[in-house]
């Protein structure tokens, strides 16, 4: 079946350190979308990539989709505490969404 | 954003009970909810796509006869754990689909089964 890899599982980092969180498809996706959730809490709809390699950013966050719209990563710049959470792609096969296993962000100020 | 609640939010049943989990689309009308499943520190597993008006469609694995879905109107979808067992102590969420793909989640139901 469909499957979503998503690397690093967790990560620890100094605010203002830059964090980068990647996701691979073993298969082309049609499109893909990244999600936030902070501890506690629920997915909240980050974004979403259709076109083979977009690149979009929103303030300190970048979105990139690979050219074979089988990969696709999320950059943060200088991270805050506000940063924290787990950052979840999902891969959208058709009209099914496959989620990643998320990458854990933690912020030390 | 599209908002989307969800009730119970936490809810504690004796083993062979059923629960209810409503899941609502407060102010947009959802053809397609989703229902997931999440253990702690853990990915979101998808068990069943609800469609307005018609039967829910599982994913592999998933008991349709131990999670009953029904989604009457296009603001509502309901998920009901019959004959809970401690092993379906879990984080239900439910999502519901925008019109671009992407999908509004709900809070969330923490089940505990005893």
């Amino acid at each position: 079946g469909q499957q979503v890899m998503q690397i690093p599982q967790y990560q620890h980092v100094q605010e203002g350190e830059d964090f980068t969180t990647y996701c691979n498809s073993s298969t082309t996706l049609s499109n893909i979308q990244w999600y936030k959730q902070r501890p506690g809490g629920h997915p909240v709809f980050l974004i979403q990539l259709v076109k083979s390699g977009e690149v979009k950013k929103q303030k300190r966050l970048t979105f990139q989709f690979g050219e074979a719209k089988k990969n696709s990563s999320l950059h943060i710049t200088a991270t805050q505490t506000t940063d924290v959470g787990t950052y979840f792609c999902a891969g959208n096969y058709g009209n099914k969404l496959v989620f990643g296993a998320g990458t854990i962000l933690r912020v030390k100020s | 954003g599209a908002v989307v609640s969800q009730h119970p939010s936490r809810v504690i049943c004796k083993s062979g009970t059923s629960v209810k989990i409503e899941c609502r689309s407060l102010d947009f009308q959802a053809t397609t909810m989703f229902w997931y499943r999440q253990f702690p520190k853990q990915s979101l597993m998808l068990m069943a796509t609800s469609n307005e008006g018609s039967k829910a469609t599982y994913e592999q694995g998933v008991e349709k006869d131990k999670f009953l879905i029904n989604h009457a109107s296009l603001t509502l979808s309901t998920l009901t754990v019959t004959s809970a067992h401690p092993e379906d102590s879990s984080f239900y969420i439910c999502s519901a689909a925008g019109q671009g793909n992407e999908q509004y989640f709900g809070p969330g139901t923490r089940l505990t089964v005893t």
